[in-house]
């Protein structure tokens, strides 16, 4: 099946710094979604991607649709403390979702 | 509307044990969903259902079975626990428009198997 590759396993920085994750696949994406999941909880979305080459901005987070449809990368700007926990890239397969293996992040503070 | 709910949050199995969780949901989704989730490893798909009375296999489906009577209940079946099992279990749906309708996610289930 289609398998998507992301990249930092995982990253620690300073509160205040800018923080850079990507995610590729040797398939083609029509879609990709970028979730979070705090410590004990479940993924929540926190973006959606839906053309290629579109940028895409929640709040701090800036995220980018590939050109080439096989990849996208996500931005975190001005880091806080909350943004600790696992991101994940996503992309839809038929009727199911594959996930990369997910980015940690630890800010200190 | 309490979203996805998922039972037992915790549950410690010994080899050979069987055992199901329950996942509901109260957003009248079409589209249910369970992953388990290992480190490193991200989440894999093990079974899904686009619809009360159906199921299909995801991506590690072996060891598993589930059930879909109802629409807002999705079950997922250990009938022989092995240690490999031992993960964290999400539960998740969504509505049936497109695939790229969001899905939300339950807390999860941290199940061991001694």
């Amino acid at each position: 099946g289609q398998q998507l590759n992301q990249s930092p396993q995982s990253m620690f920085i300073q509160e205040g710094e800018d923080v850079s994750m990507n995610c590729t696949s040797s398939s083609i994406f029509n879609t990709w979604l970028w979730y979070k999941q705090d410590p004990g909880e479940g993924p929540v979305l926190l973006i959606a991607l839906y053309k290629a080459g579109e940028l895409t901005s929640n709040g701090r987070l800036t995220a980018q649709f590939g050109i080439t449809r096989k990849d996208s990368f996500l931005n975190i700007s001005a880091s806080i403390p909350s943004d600790v926990g696992i991101y994940f890239c996503a992309g839809p397969n038929n009727n199911d979702m594959r996930f990369g293996a997910g980015t940690r992040l630890t800010v200190k503070p | 509307n309490a979203g996805v709910t998922q039972t037992p949050k915790f549950r410690v199995l010994k080899t050979g044990q069987s055992m199901t969780l329950l996942c509901a949901q109260d957003m009248n989704h079409e589209y249910m969903y369970w992953y388990r989730q290992d480190p490193g490893m991200g989440l894999r798909l093990i079974h899904y259902s686009v619809g009360e009375g159906t199921t299909a296999k995801g991506e590690v489906p072996d060891g598993y079975n589930v059930s879909r009577l109802k629409k807002q209940n999705f079950l997922l079946g250990l009938e022989s626990a092995a240690p490999s099992q031992t993960s964290v279990y999400f539960c998740a749906s969504r509505e049936k428009r497109t695939s790229t309708d969001t899905q939300y996610f339950g807390p999860g289930t941290r199940l061991t198997v001694l």
